[in-house]
Formats: C-alpha cells, sequence, structure tokens
C-alpha cells in the first residue's frame, strides 16, 4: 500500500513565523502535490512537483514555497505566516496519470 | 478555466441509492476521478473514468460522458458508513502535467 506521512496531525504557529510542513511518501512516486482545504472553497492545489528540485505553481501560490531535494520528500513551506493561512493542508502523490494517494493532513492554526 | 460543479449536500436513506452528480468545464480532458472522503480524515481514491461509460465498482459506479462534461457517482445499498464528503475531480489536459482540479464536495448525510 502507498503510504504517505505528514509530520504533524496538528500545528500552532504565531503570526511572521517561518512554517515548514513535511510529507514523505515510500512508492517512488515521481508526482507530488501540496493542497490546502477550506470549508465551502475545497481542496486548491498550492504547488505540485513532477521530479526532484522540480516545482509548478497550483492555483493559489502566493505565500508560500516548496522545495523537492529528494524524490520521496516534498517539503511546504509558509515564509511569513498569516492568520489567513489557518487551514487543513494535505500532501499527495502519484505515478503518471494514475490516482493522487493522500497523507492524513496537517491542521495548522496560526495565532 | 476549469469550473466543476456538484451538489453541496446529499440526504439519503440506509440500504437506498444514491446518485451524486458532477458537471465540468476544462479545456482539455484526461480523465475525472472521484474520492471520499470522511470527515477529519484523507480523500481515498474511489473510482476512475477517462471513457465514456458506466464503471463498476461493487456497491459504487461511477459513469461519464465526455461530450456532455457529466458525471455521476452511484453508490447502492447504502450504510451509514457511506457518510461522507464525495469529491470530483478532473484531470486538464490544458493544466500542468497530471494536475488535478476538484469540486467543492458533496456532504452526503446516510440517515436510518
Amino acid at each position: 500500500d502507498v503510504k504517505v506521512t505528514q509530520s504533524s496531525r496538528y500545528l500552532v504557529k504565531r503570526t511572521g513565523e517561518k512554517v515548514f510542513l513535511e510529507c514523505v511518501q515510500d512508492m517512488d512516486h515521481e508526482n507530488m502535490f501540496w493542497y490546502r482545504q477550506d470549508p465551502g472553497l475545497g481542496l486548491r492545489l498550492i504547488y505540485f512537483s513532477y521530479d526532484v528540485k522540480m516545482k509548478e505553481k497550483g492555483d493559489i501560490p502566493e505565500g508560500y514555497s516548496v522545495s523537492r531535494e529528494k524524490k520521496e520528500r516534498f517539503s511546504l513551506i509558509l515564509e511569513s505566516a498569516s492568520t489567513n493561512q489557518t487551514s487543513m493542508y494535505l500532501c499527495a502523490s502519484s505515478l503518471g496519470h494514475q490516482p493522487q494517494h493522500f497523507g492524513d493532513g496537517t491542521r495548522l492554526s496560526i495565532l | 478555466g476549469q469550473n466543476i460543479d456538484q451538489p453541496t449536500e446529499m440526504t439519503a436513506t440506509e440500504g437506498a441509492i444514491v446518485q451524486i452528480n458532477c458537471t465540468y468545464q476544462t479545456s482539455g480532458f484526461n480523465g475525472l476521478f472521484w474520492y471520499q472522503q470522511h470527515a477529519g480524515e484523507a480523500p481515498t481514491f474511489l473510482s476512475y473514468n477517462v471513457l465514456d461509460g458506466l464503471e463498476e465498482k461493487g456497491r459504487f459506479s461511477s459513469f461519464l460522458s465526455r461530450s456532455k462534461g457529466y458525471s455521476y457517482l452511484l453508490l447502492k445499498e447504502l450504510q451509514m458508513k457511506d457518510s461522507a464528503s464525495y469529491l470530483c475531480a478532473v484531470e486538464d489536459s490544458g493544466a500542468g502535467s497530471y494536475q488535478l482540479t476538484f469540486g467543492k464536495g458533496t456532504k452526503l448525510s446516510v440517515i436510518p
């Protein structure tokens, strides 16, 4: 079974902090994705990557950056956290056009 | 741009059949996915359609009409555990590789 592991289930940070969300997958998938999920807005794509050191902007990249130094790891970085970045963050991975597999999510609160 | 519409909420009775519709408008089309998401949990893959027609998988079936930009998810013999949100997602060949655009999800409540 595919395993996508996100480093934290719950995280509380303060406004202005630099926040790192980590995601690791164990199936050698080339594609990795970061989404945020908000009530009434659904899943929205922040960034994705289809190879090591490659990154592409999704629909809402502002205020975020990503890093993919190794194939199995995709990190989401909030450069200077703001309260409007309080959300559920979901990481996913896939192989080609196969279904995306999701991690359990990180519920991030910015105070 | 992309636009994916599905009903916000539905209620159905245990043992019954329910159909959740999804309409989409995208610049290209590489396939349509359905995911199930229980409250507080990650989405899990249910079905994938790339050609027109019906795909059946146990109690769940999914249908696609590419010419109409339309899909539905059919759940038979509903069980209480089917209470969840159901997400429709389209892979748009005009967007980035393997990128999915999700609808806002349909929250299904199964009542006794």
